[in-house]
């Protein structure tokens, strides 16, 4: 079974400062590991994954995230904050499999103030 | 290419009635997922259709049932609605990569209302 925790369901930043949205995932297998993005009134926008190849993942728009099994962590960033960035976001497990079951966490809406 | 879209986008019903909500997967994917989102929650996994066949089942009852058709499109059933049955409804679709389903592309979604 896999569960997500993402600490923290609202994060506020100033434009041009550090993106750090945490996300903690419980997983009986190896995880496939990801983090969406949801604008007001629309669906979810994958912005990286991570699949056991490099453990520091880029993506979309300048975001990116390192897997820590140690931790147990994969924590999103991005080092300046645009507007643009304001939006729900979304860290998911699967433990891959033939079905590939996504689970969600309960979000990090993130602010970001001019 | 076109992406995964839904249909309706909102919808109202009443208590008791019955819904379906619709879903056309991106061209070339065998593989749709369906996902309730309450508001203010992450989605939670509804069920996946693979190949016209259900697999693999989250934790809903029985009212919620689905359809997958030959070229892929999907349906969602959900009888008997109940008040927390208000939800934006995703659909996701994907295809097989080696080793399991690949990665998954969701549609814009259904806002359900339930009075």
């Amino acid at each position: 079974a896999q569960s997500v925790t993402q600490l923290g369901s609202h994060v506020s930043v100033s434009e041009g400062a550090l993106v750090l949205l945490r996300c903690n995932y419980s997983s009986s297998v190896p995880p496939y590991l990801f983090w969406y993005v949801q604008y007001p009134n629309q669906g979810l926008q994958l912005l990286l994954k991570y699949t056991s190849a490099a453990t520091l993942v880029k993506g979309i728009n300048g975001f990116e995230a390192e897997f820590k099994k140690s931790e147990t962590s994969f924590h999103l960033t991005k080092p300046s904050a645009h507007m643009s960035d304001a939006a729900e976001y979304f860290c998911a497990v699967t433990g891959g499999g033939s079905n590939y079951k996504l689970t969600f966490g309960k979000g990090t809406l993130l602010t970001v103030n001019p | 290419e076109t992406g995964v879209t839904q249909s309706p986008t909102h919808l109202i019903k009443t208590r008791g009635q019955q819904v379906t909500l619709r879903c056309s997967s991106q061209s070339g994917h065998n593989t749709v997922s369906w996902y309730q989102q309450a508001l203010g929650q992450g989605p939670q996994f509804i069920f996946q259709y693979y190949r016209e066949e259900e697999n693999g089942r989250g934790n809903f009852p029985p009212r919620f049932s689905g359809l997958q058709f030959p070229n892929y499109s999907s349906e969602l059933n959900v009888n008997a609605l109940e008040l927390d049955d208000s939800a934006l409804y995703l659909c996701a679709s994907s295809t097989d990569v080696a080793g399991g389903i690949g990665e998954q592309f969701f549609g814009p979604g259904t806002r359900l209302t339930v009075l």
